[in-house]
């Protein structure tokens, strides 16, 4: 059973736009939610993450959305740009204090 | 020198071998994670210890083993490769949570890429 599920698999965004990620899970108790973004050849990176008290938390040009109600959170990368070419993973953890879980993974290509 | 080192960084191997998998880190952390990443599968948990007397399986453990020889060792062990063993593995590490100062962050190795013929 997969416990967070990431769409799209891929997208395609042009360098100026807007690209959203969305993520969905099942499970309650999941109180800490991050995004990882991976470079080819590198290991992931935290991006942004955020606490489940909050409906939105922005940095920089990522803003996360998260919908408490509908167990739904996304990504938002605003005027995209070809350096956000990566795969990103939406996570999220029970408990906090637990282990990560992360989804399937959406690889981004902006392009120029 | 990186934070998370994961050696080796490539191997190929033949099915039912041993491979051990060897990840060190020197940032301090008691918490250490294995993690198989396959195209379209994402990462998913293999083994993870909280500390050194700790370990726990993940969501795909059969096939593997691990070992934690010291806070700043964690090392991964396939007894008998198989070719659908073959995949990208990480390493990764984080701090305790405590309160909300700290993120949770994980920090990962650069990979250790597997193949099994």
């Amino acid at each position: 059973q997969q416990q967070v599920k990431q769409s799209p698999q891929s997208l395609i965004v042009q360098k100026g736009g807007i690209s959203i990620i969305n993520c969905a899970y099942e499970n309650t108790a999941f109180d800490y939610f991050p995004w990882y973004q991976q470079f080819p050849g590198k290991g992931p990176a935290l991006l942004i993450a955020i606490r489940p008290d909050v409906s939105e938390k922005k940095e920089g040009r990522f803003t996360i959305s998260f919908n408490k109600s509908a167990k739904q959170f996304s990504l938002h990368i605003m005027d995209s740009q070809p350096g956000d070419s990566a795969t990103y993973f939406c996570a999220a953890s029970p408990n906090r204090d637990d282990k990560i879980i992360f989804g399937k993974g959406t690889r981004l290509h902006i392009l120029p | 020198d990186a934070d998370v080192t994961q050696t080796p960084r490539n191997r190929i191997t033949k099915t039912g071998k041993r491979i051990m998998l060897e990840c060190s880190q020197t940032k301090g952390h008691d918490r250490m994670y294995w993690y198989r990443q396959d195209p379209g599968l994402g990462l998913q948990l293999i083994y993870y210890s909280f500390d050194v007397k700790d370990i726990n399986k993940g969501e795909i453990s059969d096939g593997y083993s691990v070992s934690r020889q010291a806070q700043a060792k964690f090392s991964l062990s396939l007894e008998s490769a198989i070719p659908n063993q073959t995949a990208l593995y990480f390493c990764a590490t984080s701090d305790r949570l405590g309160d909300w100062t700290n993120t949770g962050e994980l920090f990962f190795g650069e990979g250790s890429r597997l193949t099994v013929l």
